[in-house]
């Protein structure tokens, strides 16, 4: 078993919808969660950036961690043709001392 | 720089012949990370470099990678006796701590 399980998809939605990503991990010392949004033949581009549980949001976006389930999830709001792309979830266990562990990444499609 | 500089960006070499890949993470970042990403894949951790602390090197795939870090600033990951399976994407990060890392537009590399 993978120490984070993300759904590859592909995933397509129609523009304006909410789109729901989600990743479950198996480590329960990871603290850092992140999801990284990442064009092609570009590099990953950090999105969010959370803490411990709880819920952040910037913009159309919200990321959503509880801990107790292992579950983290990214919702995008009225969705757009430029948030095609792959999104990938990644943990880490301590501040600056240990590797960040990502997820297969979740292709989506949003159509005008 | 204001963001993780990989060089170089495209990289065409022969089977059998060693390549070195470099990076030049954000100044002042204590940690620094190599992956790598092939086709439609995920990222495959590779090697973390955090401070004067000794190397993560539990991703590195066989003794012909090997990656240093001087004077705690750039890297360099060094492929030895390339094969074709080696062809992939290799993306740098770095972070100053918890886990809030920034990559580089990466290396493609093509071993034919």
């Amino acid at each position: 078993q993978k120490e984070v399980e993300q759904d590859p998809g592909p995933l397509s939605v129609p523009e304006g919808a909410i789109v729901s990503l989600n990743c479950t991990y198996s480590n329960s010392a990871f603290q850092y969660f992140m999801w990284y949004r990442q064009y092609s033949r570009k590099g990953p581009e950090l999105l969010m950036y959370t803490y411990s549980s709880g819920n952040k949001e910037d913009g159309r976006f919200t990321a959503q961690v509880d801990k107790s389930s292992k579950y983290i999830s990214l919702f995008i709001r009225d969705s757009q043709p430029s948030d095609s792309a792959t999104y990938l979830c990644a943990m880490s266990a301590a501040q600056g001392a240990q590797k960040l562990v990502f997820g297969q990444g979740t292709r989506l499609t949003i159509n005008p | 720089g204001a963001g993780v500089s990989q060089s170089p960006s495209n990289k065409v070499t022969e089977k059998g012949k060693d390549v070195e890949l470099r990076c030049d993470p954000i100044s002042g970042h204590t940690a620094l990370y190599w992956y790598r990403q092939s086709l439609g894949q995920g990222l495959e951790f590779l090697i973390y470099f955090q401070g004067n602390s000794a190397p993560d090197k539990s991703g590195l795939p066989s003794d012909r990678f090997s990656a240093e870090r001087t004077g705690g600033s750039v890297s360099t990951l060094t492929i030895q006796r390339t094969q074709q399976e080696d062809s992939a994407v290799y993306l740098c990060a770095s972070s100053l701590a918890g886990g809030r890392a920034f990559f580089g537009q990466g290396t493609r590399l093509t071993v034919v």
